[in-house]
């Protein structure tokens, strides 16, 4: 079974410092590990998906990488509206059912004080 | 804009009174999914739709089922909710191909709260 493990749980930065999330994965197959934003009582909102490791990608303040265990969130001079919960998630060996659903981590909760 | 619309944004429920979530979407994605969410939790697969084909998760109970009119909406229904269902009630959309190389991206709408009284 697919196990995706999230830490810290949650985060408490000041405004403009720098810091990195991390996403821990036990998949059979991974297909791909993909990065939401989760704003309170809204829907995930996505981020970045990520498919093999050594791959690295950036979005503003965002830059998302991948090892073959771990996936990582760095956040750099974070800002308040940078404050949310950040899930990761990932798909793994193809089950057959014509597609697959993600399997989530808890999610950290980012809080970025002014 | 293209998007995932789930309604209503909130429900409210009595013990045991069915209840049915909407869903519908704009992109023209052939899969639909279904994720319950409780609080401070990992979102959790219920079922999708690949098409018309309807695929349920083996822990997903039989109090929970979905429908799927047409490509653009799907519903889920709660046949009898009980306190543990209250959760938020997720729903997303991806253009998926047959086979092993389903790698997209899934878009989600804002979420149902449901509440049970």
């Amino acid at each position: 079974e697919d196990q995706v493990t999230q830490s810290p749980e949650a985060l408490r930065l000041q405004e403009g410092e720098s810091s990195s999330l991390n996403c821990s994965y036990t998949v059979s197959g991974l297909r791909g590990l993909f990065w939401y934003r989760q704003d309170p009582g809204k829907g995930p909102e996505f981020l970045f998906t990520l498919y093999s490791a050594g791959e690295e990608k950036e979005k503003e303040r965002l830059k998302a990488t991948l090892t073959k265990k771990e996936s990582f969130l760095h956040i750099t001079a974070p800002k308040p509206e940078d404050s949310a919960t950040y899930l990761c998630a990932t798909k793994g060996v193809y089950s057959g059912g014509g597609a697959d659903g993600l399997t989530f981590g808890k999610g950290t909760h980012l809080i970025i004080q002014p | 804009d293209a998007m995932v619309i789930q309604n209503p944004r909130y429900q409210v429920t009595q013990f045991g009174k069915p209840v049915t979530l909407s869903c519908s979407q704009t992109l023209n994605h052939n899969v639909m999914y279904w994720y319950q969410q409780k609080s401070s939790q990992a979102p959790k697969l219920l079922f999708h739709y690949y098409d018309k084909d309807f695929n349920n998760e083996a822990d997903t109970p039989d109090n929970f089922q979905s429908r799927r009119p047409n490509t653009s909406f799907c519903f889920l229904d709660i046949r009898s909710p009980g306190l543990g269902d209250a959760a938020m009630y997720l729903c997303a959309t991806s253009r998926e191909g047959r086979g092993a190389v389903a790698k997209n991206i899934q878009y989600f709408g804002a979420g149902t709260r449901l509440s049970v009284l």
